[in-house]
């Protein structure tokens, strides 16, 4: 079985400063990483995804996570955020193939909030 | 546009009575799965299909039903709906499998029970 246990429930930070949202995995099959974005009132959104390769992962409005195999971690930074990127994110897991390849199991949620 | 269509937005219903929460996608989409979300405790899965005729328990499967008769509906189906229901329901879509291709969500239904 597969799990993901995201560290915080809530993260306070001012506009311009770094932010860095912790995720923790578990699985025992290789596996994908994807973090997910949700604005208030909406479904979720793809943020970024490590499925092989390199193990830093960045998305086009400079976020970025790294994969760490030893650490069974994939961590979410931001090195200057924006009171846009107020939204609750979501680390999800899935496995490699097999015969549970139609499942995703998300973490539960932290939220990011930017204050001016 | 591309989307992920859920009806209704919002819900109210009484213990017992039976509901549909349709769910429709026009990206003709292989894959297609139904999540709930409670705070606390994130989105967990309740059944995915990986294509027509192809349905798989998530893992809060208990209480609820789906279809896949039709490749872009995937409707959800509570018999006999109960108050720990109450809550925020996501249907999603991909195209492939959700490890080669994003997940596209619907804006979510909020059902309570009473």
């Amino acid at each position: 079985a597969q799990s993901v246990t995201q560290l915080d429930s809530q993260v306070p930070v001012f506009e311009e400063a770094p932010v860095e949202l912790r995720c923790n995995y578990s699985s025992s099959v290789s596996v994908y990483l994807f973090w997910y974005v949700q604005y208030p009132n909406q479904g979720l959104q793809l943020l970024l995804k490590y499925l092989s390769g390199s193990t830093l992962v960045e998305s086009i409005n400079g976020f970025e996570a790294e994969f760490n195999k030893s650490q069974t971690s994939f961590h979410l930074r931001k090195p200057s955020v924006h009171i846009s990127d107020t939204a609750e994110y979501f680390c999800a897991v899935g496995p490699d193939g097999g015969t549970s390849y139609g499942k995703l199991t998300f973490g539960q949620g932290t939220i990011l909030t930017v204050h001016p | 546009e591309a989307q992920v269509t859920q009806n209704p937005r919002y819900l109210i219903t009484v213990t017992g009575k039976k509901l549909t929460v349709t769910c429709s996608q026009n990206m003709n989409h292989e894959y297609m799965s139904w999540y709930r979300q409670d705070p606390g405790l994130g989105l967990r899965q309740i059944y995915y299909s990986m294509n027509v005729e192809v349905t798989d328990k998530g893992d809060v499967p208990e209480g609820y039903k789906v279809s896949r008769k039709e490749k872009r509906n995937f409707p959800l189906i509570l018999e006999s709906p109960s108050p720990n229901q109450t809550s925020l329901y996501f249907c999603a879509s991909s195209l492939e499998t959700v490890n080669n291709s994003p997940l596209h969500f619907g804006n979510g239904t909020r059902l309570t029970v009473t």
